[in-house]
């Protein structure tokens, strides 16, 4: 499976934009990107996925480079409730996540 | 709301004592998934269903079975519990394989006495 690189913690404030961003150089032509966060004491929560063009929905949005090498998760306006480890996922049509380490993202009140 | 349950969301078995987890869906998804979350870990797949079709992981270890008697349910059974099996296990679902969203529970985390 192709590798994604994530910083391992990141802070912000809240209210304000957070721009999460995703390293995944050896991605191939058919990998889905996907994100995933894990509120504490919870079961991961599915955010985003997209292939190559940028994609929103209510959560967040999802800013893809033009060589698919990175992507950036955006949450618009961070609340406190947006605490969590964000996983950034390869996935190539199989059934298999493979959850890297995330960001741990705190958020400043 | 539809959704994933994990019961218990605690559970304590004696070490070797063999221990069950259970998971129940209102999704009707085919596919259901069984993650084992190691503390301060990311979760790790251990196997899946898709309808009746079963698929282990190849380094699933043995000890480790699943049941899925009809679409709702999904069981995980751990024969011979060790003290490294002490875990959160997630149970998920997805409607389809491959590029869905998956569905999580809130997870049973297993301490071994």
């Amino acid at each position: 499976d192709a590798k994604t690189t994530q910083p391992n913690s990141m802070e912000s404030n809240e209210e304000e934009p957070v721009h999460l961003p995703c390293n995944h150089s050896t991605i191939s032509g058919t990998d889905y990107i996907h994100w995933y966060r894990q509120l504490p004491s919870q079961g991961p929560e599915y955010v985003i996925h997209g292939l190559t063009s940028n994609v929103n929905n209510r959560m967040a949005s999802l800013a893809i480079a033009e060589d698919r090498k990175s992507s950036t998760l955006i949450l618009h306006r961070a609340t406190l409730r947006d605490a969590a480890v964000y996983y950034c996922i390869l996935n190539f049509g199989n059934e298999k996540l493979t959850f890297g380490t995330g960001t741990r993202l705190t958020i400043i009140p | 709301d539809a959704m994933v349950i994990q019961n218990p969301r605690y559970q304590v078995t004696q070490f070797g004592k063999p221990v069950t987890l259970s998971c129940s869906q209102t999704l009707n998804h085919n596919v259901m998934y069984w993650y084992q979350q190691k503390s301060s870990q990311a979760p790790k797949l251990l196997f899946h269903y898709y309808d009746k079709d079963f698929n282990n992981e190849a380094d699933t270890p043995d000890n480790f079975q699943s049941r899925r008697p009809n679409t709702s349910f999904c069981f995980l059974d751990i024969r011979s519990p060790g003290l490294g099996d002490a875990a959160m296990y997630l149970c998920a679902t997805s409607l389809y394989p491959g590029n869905q969203p998956q569905h999580f529970g809130d997870g049973t985390r297993l301490s071994i006495l």
